[in-house]
């Protein structure tokens, strides 16, 4: 398995500004997702987070608004950008495939970011 | 829009008491996998079920999958209140980003 890491673990912020999320694995991994969590809500899917290129976003998310990085095969970041309250929720970023162990097809999450935006 | 839809949406059951949790989905995966979280923490894994299996367990999970009828479930056995939280089912459909069904809140009481 892999042992992934969040920070920060939780943030208030203002309306308009910009947060960055971190996310650290202690293997190197083949993917690495971004997921969104809405207050009472089930997970969505914002990207996934691609080494060494742009980040493959779903529909309804932006580049603009959630940057990604991923320098390496054990981290990424996202951007909140231009933060509203109704970006206000749980970011969790996630993995699968650690690298040189056969047929890993499960996905492990990060602890999660909570973010809350006035 | 969610791939799945899960139901109950809550439960609520004795400490002792078996909970089952169903879950739908609407299109051809490759597996299927569920997850507990506890009061807004990070998920954890619980059990991963593939599109060629039909039932497996794990200590007091189980779970099935039916690909005809595109649905699983997740059944807990002797439940107990550690056991409270919200569950979710989530597909891989191929490309390996997962879709989460809505999830199910349960409630165990002492």
């Amino acid at each position: 398995s892999a042992v992934i890491s969040q920070k920060p673990s939780r943030d208030i912020c203002q309306r308009g500004t910009s947060l960055t999320i971190q996310c650290q694995v202690d293997s190197q991994v083949t993917m690495m997702f971004w997921y969104r969590q809405q207050p009472g809500q089930s997970l969505t899917l914002i990207a996934t987070a691609n080494q060494g290129s742009e980040a493959t976003y779903e529909s309804g998310f932006v580049i603009d608004k959630f940057p990604i990085s991923r320098p390496n095969l054990t981290f990424s970041t996202l951007t909140v950008s231009n933060m509203s309250p109704e970006d206000s929720s749980i970011y969790l970023c996630s993995v699968d495939a650690v690298r040189g162990v056969a047929g890993t097809d499960t996905q492990y999450f990060g602890p999660g970011t909570r973010l809350t935006v006035l | 829009s969610q791939q799945g839809e899960e139901d109950p949406q809550a439960l609520s059951i004795q400490e002792g008491e078996n909970a089952t949790m169903n879950c739908s989905y609407k299109t051809s995966i490759n597996n299927l996998q569920w997850y507990r979280q506890n009061s807004g923490r990070g998920l954890v894994h619980l059990i991963l079920i593939r599109s060629n299996e039909r039932e497996k367990h794990s200590g007091r999970l189980r779970v099935t999958l039916d690909t005809s009828k595109k649905s699983s479930s997740l059944l807990i056995t002797a439940s107990r209140a550690a056991d409270t939280a919200s569950y979710f089912c989530a597909t891989d459909t191929g490309r390996r980003a997962l879709t989460f069904g809505s999830g199910t809140r349960l409630q165990v009481q002492p």
